[in-house]
């Protein structure tokens, strides 16, 4: 089973529609959660942070179950520029530092 | 303005040859990272440093090797070892650990072109 598994996608959906990606992660001492976005060739940057508590940031909602070790972001009104690919992001910390594990990966397109 | 810099965002390599990737950071930030991402997957690690003067493999290390004589700077060499060079190279640097958000910092990476 891998680390960080993420809907195979893509994902194509109209402009206004209300998109959900899940990522399900499966060591259970991983410690802090994270969404990134990358767009087409490019580096991939911090889209939220993820919260036991969930965390909201404008259109964007991100859930974390540490129960079921499943993460959730939910894009809602997506604008035709959220078209990119989100990467889901675990990390834990480990006695000789921080270890990063990425998902694959969903790419998502936003149609006019 | 605080951030990455890896160059150069574009390299071709004939067969057989060494190069080096450059990444150099003024975050001020302990750990840095070298990822290899290949055309729709995710990021995987090659190395990594949580300090000056050491370094550790990753899950793909072989084929490459890489040196932290300073904080700044954490070059990436893939060498005609690694069977399959072509690929988008990202390093990344991250705030100390216990710090932490834990968040990563990525240059817009390295594109290499074996010919």
């Amino acid at each position: 089973r891998k680390e960080v598994e993420q809907d195979p996608g893509p994902f194509n959906v109209p402009e206004g529609a209300t998109v959900a990606f899940n990522c399900t992660y499966s060591n259970s001492a991983s410690q802090s959660f994270f969404w990134y976005r990358q767009d087409c060739r490019k580096e991939p940057k911090l889209l939220m942070s993820v919260y036991s508590s969930g965390n909201e940031d404008g259109r964007f909602t991100a859930q974390l179950n540490r129960a079921s070790q499943y993460i959730s972001l939910l894009i809602r009104d997506s604008k035709l520029s959220d078209s990119a690919t989100y990467l889901c992001v675990v990390n834990m910390e480990l006695n000789y530092g921080q270890n990063f594990v990425f998902g694959p990966g969903t790419r998502l397109s936003v149609l006019p | 303005d605080g951030g990455i810099t890896q160059s150069p965002k574009y390299l071709f390599r004939k067969e057989g040859q060494n190069v080096t990737l450059s990444c150099e950071q003024n975050l001020n930030h302990d750990a840095m990272y070298w990822y290899r991402q290949d055309p729709g997957q995710g990021l995987r690690l090659i190395y990594y440093s949580q300090i000056v003067n050491d370094f550790q493999k990753g899950d793909i290390a072989e084929g490459y090797s890489v040196s932290r004589e300073k904080k700044e700077s954490f070059p990436l060499t893939v060498t005609s070892a690694q069977k399959n060079p072509t690929a988008f190279y990202l390093c990344a640097s991250s705030i100390p650990q216990g710090a932490n958000t834990g968040e990563l910092f990525f240059g817009e990476g390295s594109r290499l072109t074996v010919l």
